[in-house]
């Protein structure tokens, strides 16, 4: 079974500063997706980011970034120059074709405080 | 373009009672799916829509949840009788396409007193 691992519960980091959130996940499969998503306060998920296993390259959007290590079944995400804006939830999600349909295993979340 | 909604944002219902959520997915996507977080937990599947039929609905927790899409556009996901341990937030998603990115709603809170 596909399990993802999000062993920070809780982060907080200065505003401007660098912080990565870490992420692991099991599976046997070769072929998937990774994401993360950011659930603002009282506000719906959105999509920060998103790997695809068979890309070497790591993923960038504009300040997040990702560590993804295949072999070490990781993928971590890297806000750089945090924002106050950036304080949310952070799930990391796995994807691929599971019983017919594509769908989500996420992990238990990450919650980031940006302090001023 | 309105993004996925979701209705109520929030719910409190005692034990026993049954509560109705919908999902208006974005227009145009016929793939819907349901998902639930119970809280501290992993979001978890529930299950998915391809128009109005069921694709997969294996994490369904039991036969107390029923979820329809008549007509292949909005969804209902109606628990009777609620349980306790039904509390938590219902996440609906859509996509275009299957294995794109899935867009959220904002959820529902459920509360099962």
């Amino acid at each position: 079974a596909q399990t993802v691992t999000q062993s920070q519960p809780e982060m907080s980091v200065q505003e401007a500063e660098t912080v990565t959130l870490s992420c692991t996940y099991d599976t046997s499969e070769s072929n998937y997706y990774l994401f993360w998503y950011k659930q603002p306060p009282s506000r719906q998920m959105i999509l920060v980011i998103r790997q695809e296993a068979y890309k070497q390259q790591n993923a960038t959007e504009n300040r997040f970034s990702v560590n993804f290590q295949k072999a070490a079944k990781s993928f971590s995400l890297k806000i750089s120059d945090s924002q106050l804006g950036d304080t949310a939830m952070y799930f990391c999600a796995f994807m691929k074709l599971l019983s017919g349909t594509y769908k989500y295993i996420f992990g238990t979340g990450t919650r980031l405080k940006v302090l001023a | 373009e309105a993004g996925v909604t979701q209705f109520p944002s929030h719910s409190v219902i005692e034990k026993g009672q049954t509560v109705t959520l919908r999902c208006d997915p974005i227009s145009g996507h016929d793939n819907l799916y349901w998902y639930r977080r119970v809280m501290g937990k992993e979001i978890k599947f529930l299950l998915h829509f391809v128009k109005e039929s069921k694709q997969d609905e294996s994490g369904m927790p039991n036969n107390r949840f029923l979820a329809e899409r008549t007509g292949g556009t909005y969804s209902t996901l109606k628990v009777q009788p609620a349980e306790l341990e039904d509390s938590g937030v219902y996440f609906c998603a859509s996509s275009q396409v299957i294995g794109d990115e899935q867009f959220f709603g904002p959820g529902t809170r459920l509360t099962v007193l």
